[in-house]
């Protein structure tokens, strides 16, 4: 079974920033069916990404993503206020659909 | 106008059962595969359970495999989860997802509170 570790654990930065995060997995992910989901408290989940590189409906271009194999990163070219939140990426090729244990993006 | 109600959680005790419910509308939830999410207090997201959108497949977190089961009706718009000999690690809130991993939106559920306490 795949494993998804991300890094860093925490980003702070302020806004009109870059944010870069990181997720590696254990094993070659196939087809390269990797997710990636921004979750701020009391809210449910939303889809950002899907395939490594998509945007998901409606998600701003402010957002993209990239990677293959085993490195994926999100990069969030200027970060807006609302943006500050806990970020995961996560399987999506078949069961389990394993999440990574998440980055939180603060405010310096 | 999209909607996705979750019912269903409260507080139980251990080694008791529940069965949230997500009814759906305003968008054709017989075409989606649909999971329920979960997160516990302090912790990140963990996936929970997956069922095709046609009932042919069901998957399961190693965590629930045999003490939880998903299922639906697609007839009534509605995805369940019956939570079995429930445990204090089960206590999260539990979002349902109707998700496409494609061009189709997202839709979500805003989350219902399972307790598991003596």
């Amino acid at each position: 079974e795949i494993v998804l570790t991300q890094s860093p654990g925490t980003l702070s930065l302020s806004p009109g920033e870059r944010a870069t995060l990181s997720c590696r997995a254990s094993q070659s992910v196939s087809g390269n069916y990797l997710a990636w989901y921004q979750h701020k408290p009391g809210q449910a989940p939303r889809l950002l990404i899907y395939g490594a590189s998509s945007r998901a409906t409606g998600i701003p271009d402010r957002f993209s993503a990239s990677g293959s194999g085993t490195d994926f990163t999100l990069t969030i070219s200027r970060l807006e206020p609302e943006d500050f939140a806990v970020y995961y990426c996560q399987l999506h090729d078949w069961s389990p659909f394993t999440f990574g244990p998440g980055t939180k993006v603060d405010i310096k | 106008q999209v909607q996705m109600v979750e019912s269903g959680g409260g507080v139980v005790q251990p080694g008791g059962s529940l069965r949230l419910s997500c009814a759906a509308s305003g968008f054709t939830f017989s075409s989606y595969g649909m999971h329920w999410v979960r997160q516990a207090p302090g912790k990140g997201l963990e996936w929970v359970a997956f069922i095709r959108f046609d009932e042919s497949f069901k998957g399961y977190a190693d965590s629930v495999k045999g003490r939880f089961t998903i299922s639906r009706d697609n007839s009534k718009n509605t995805l369940y989860l019956q939570m079995n000999s429930l445990r204090p690690e089960d206590t999260a809130i539990y979002y349902c997802g109707g998700i496409w991993f494609g061009p189709n939106p997202d839709y979500w559920g805003q989350g219902t509170l399972v307790s598991v306490s003596s």
